[in-house]
């Protein structure tokens, strides 16, 4: 099946700085990724909708100037956490679907912890 | 009202069993219908997807959807002790059903 590559799988970062997490959908183009967000024992909950070549499309709630999403190719979106804090820690996903119709499958997920 | 609902559990039952798990959703235009199974710290895994009314099998789970119901569940017969997740309900959402609505997820655990 269809492999999405997420890195890195664990970030410790300081308050204040910024990471980048990066999705690759390997076998396929993907069009649009989507971002997750998901604390513990809760469930996953959507954050942005990354189109390629334009600008994502945020969920209520998010602040995009501060969960920056850049889609530059068909197979790479990269979410960068802007001026991180303690509160920004959390499980990150990201997942894309091989064509209009696939099935979206999961990267493996960044867990980001800010100190 | 929540998008998506289940109940969050735990449900425990024993090897062998067959274990049920229920999902309610409100937005009664959604057309798919996903169940994922989430190990603790692991991303997501799709077990199943269903977009017409009735049964779908595939091995040991069955999905069921009943759109007037509103309603999805999910049977897994003969339940190991390595089926103990998290599972996860996800109803699409968009013209395409292009992103997701994901409900609380269940707990399962199978006791040996």
């Amino acid at each position: 099946g269809a492999v999405v590559s997420q890195h890195p799988s664990r970030v410790i970062c300081k308050s204040g700085t910024s990471v980048k997490i990066e999705c690759r959908s390997l076998d396929f183009q993907a069009t649009t990724m989507f971002w997750y967000r998901q604390f513990p024992k809760q469930s996953l909950m959507l954050m942005a909708t990354s189109n390629e070549g334009s600008k994502a499309t945020y969920e209520q709630g998010v602040e995009k100037d501060k969960f920056l999403i850049n889609h530059a190719s068909l197979t790479l979106s990269t979410l960068t956490v802007t001026s991180a804090h303690p509160e920004d820690s959390s499980f990150y996903i990201c997942s894309a679907r091989d064509g209009r119709w696939g099935n979206p499958f999961f990267g493996s997920g960044t867990q980001l912890s800010v100190l | 009202q929540k998008e998506v609902e289940q109940n969050s559990g735990p449900l425990s039952v024993p090897e062998g069993a067959i274990a049920s798990l229920n999902c309610t959703y409100s937005d009664r235009g959604s057309q798919s219908f996903f169940w994922y199974r989430q190990y603790s710290g692991k991303s997501p895994e799709l077990i199943m997807f269903i977009y017409s009314n009735g049964d779908k099998e595939d091995g040991r789970f069955t999905a069921q959807l009943n759109k007037a119901s509103q309603y999805v569940s999910l049977l897994i017969r003969d339940s190991q002790p390595s089926d103990s997740a998290t599972y996860l309900c996800a109803v699409g959402r968009g013209n395409y059903g292009q992103n997701f609505v994901f409900g609380p997820g269940t707990r399962l655990s199978v006791l040996p």
